[in-house]
């Protein structure tokens, strides 16, 4: 069975801290996605991480694809109300369009 | 550009009836999948579509679903009968695969409600 865990499920924190969230699996991935997903909405793209150690930064969030392509992590620096939401991650196999997708994290942050 | 859609965005039936979910894809995408999310179980693939031909159904829970995409701009979910374990939200996304980046494109989701 193919599965993404994310960890931690839920993190409430106060703005200005730093948080990172993880996903891990035991498979190897062709690429991986961070979607963020706000309430009463459809989760959005964030970044696609292709290459083994490849980190991508988007402003204060920046994301790292693990080395054996079987784990990522995104941190955010100084995080902002605006943050808040449930951050998915989701990977993909090589001519197989059904992603495999994480339980999600929810993050709330607190002005 | 106008994103992926999708109506009704509420729906509020009585168990027994009939649902009908609609979508349209981002134009030139060639892959639309549908997915239900809750609470308990998370976002769940129902079923997923290439070039309008149905790929991957598996997800599908029971023959009370079904899902048809006549052309390449508008695709249906239908439950019938509805039952009050099928109150979730429904999302329908597209993707492009000329890229090979598998990125997929949501659409706000339909949140049903079935009492």
């Amino acid at each position: 069975t193919q599965l993404l865990e994310q960890s931690p499920q839920f993190l409430s924190i106060q703005e200005g801290e730093n948080l990172t969230v993880y996903c891990n699996s035991s498979s190897v991935f062709s690429s991986l996605q961070w979607y963020r997903q706000e309430p009463g909405e459809g989760p959005v793209l964030l970044v696609t991480v292709v290459t083994g150690g490849e980190v991508k930064k988007l402003k204060r969030l920046t994301f790292q694809f693990g080395d054996a392509r079987k784990d990522s992590s995104l941190h955010i620096t100084a995080a902002q109300p605006g943050d808040t939401g449930l951050y998915l991650c989701a990977g993909a196999k090589d001519s197989n369009y059904q992603l495999i997708w994480g339980a999600g994290t929810k993050l709330i942050i607190k002005p | 550009d106008a994103g992926v859609i999708q109506s009704p965005r509420h729906e509020v039936t009585e168990m027994g009836q009939e649902v009908t979910l609609r979508c349209k894809p981002i134009s030139g995408h060639d892959y639309l999948f549908w997915y239900r999310q809750t609470m308990m179980r998370g976002l769940e693939l129902l079923i997923y579509f290439n070039n309008n031909v149905p790929i991957d159904d598996s997800g599908m829970p029971e023959d009370r679903f079904s899902a048809k995409m006549p052309n390449a701009s508008f695709s249906t979910l239908k439950i019938q009968p509805s039952e009050p374990r099928d109150s979730a939200v429904y999302f329908c996304a597209s993707s492009f695969d000329g890229y090979r980046t598998y990125e997929q494109y949501f659409g706000p989701g339909t949140r049903l409600t079935v009492t």
